[in-house]
């Protein structure tokens, strides 16, 4: 069964250390989002691409966050430079391209295994 | 705050005995809900989900089901394992774009 990868798994830093963090959704699957998940809470979203395009950005911090999705496929979340705040899981999840899913219904968002921050 | 987010609602059942996990959303246009399990360190796992025209949905052992006048969903869990120990959380989606907005999420106990 398709899976979304996500890599590391594990990352401790040191803050205003840079960090990064990537994805690779299903394959095919045109949108792929990042949500960041604090310990006890539901994953919140970051950022969301359609193909290589930002759809919504507008809870990612940009002063400190940046993502890209150069080739519409995989993609990269980074933080420059980290603070004792953003430790957090980081999820990263996609769904299908509308109309190309074969399931009934295309906004299911299938999520990876995450990376887990540790700012120290 | 971070110190609510800890102390997550809980329901211990009994192995063998059906669990009901409840969730209140919040946006009436709201036209797509989904169900995830989500394991210790692991990410979000999806149960079942279910569109705004429809009041149930059934899938293997879990069943959802969706009351649009006072905006409730929950899902039935039959017959639960302790395999099915976790925190549950439900998610709904506006009628304009894919972003899912999580509820707080409630954590299920199995007792053997």
């Amino acid at each position: 069964e398709a899976e979304v990868a996500q890599s590391p798994r594990y990352k401790i830093t040191e803050k205003s250390q840079a960090v990064a963090f990537w994805c690779d959704p299903i394959s095919g699957h045109a949108t792929l989002y990042w949500y960041r998940q604090i310990l006890g809470q539901g994953p919140e979203l970051l950022v969301q691409f359609q193909d290589e395009s930002v759809v919504d950005d507008s809870q990612l911090p940009k002063d400190r966050f940046s993502a890209e999705r150069l080739k519409g496929v995989d993609s990269t979340l980074k933080i420059q430079p980290a603070e004792l705040g953003d430790s957090a899981m980081y999820l990263c999840a996609s769904s299908p391209t509308p109309g190309t899913s074969g399931r009934e219904y295309q906004e299911t968002q299938y999520f990876g295994p995450g990376t887990r921050l540790l700012v120290l | 705050g971070e110190s609510v987010g800890l102390h997550l609602p809980t329901l211990s059942v009994q192995e063998g005995d059906n669990s009901i996990i409840n969730c209140a959303y919040s946006n009436s246009a709201s036209d797509y809900f989904i169900w995830y399990k989500q394991e210790s360190g692991k990410g979000p796992q999806f149960i079942i989900d279910i569109r705004s025209n429809m009041d149930k949905r059934q899938g293997q052992r879990v069943t959802v089901l969706l009351n649009k006048t006072v905006k409730h969903l929950s899902l039935q869990i039959a017959a639960t394992q302790p395999g099915d120990s976790a925190v549950y959380f439900c998610a709904e989606k506006g009628d304009s774009s894919y972003k899912l907005i999580f509820g707080s999420g409630t954590r299920l106990l199995v007792r053997p």
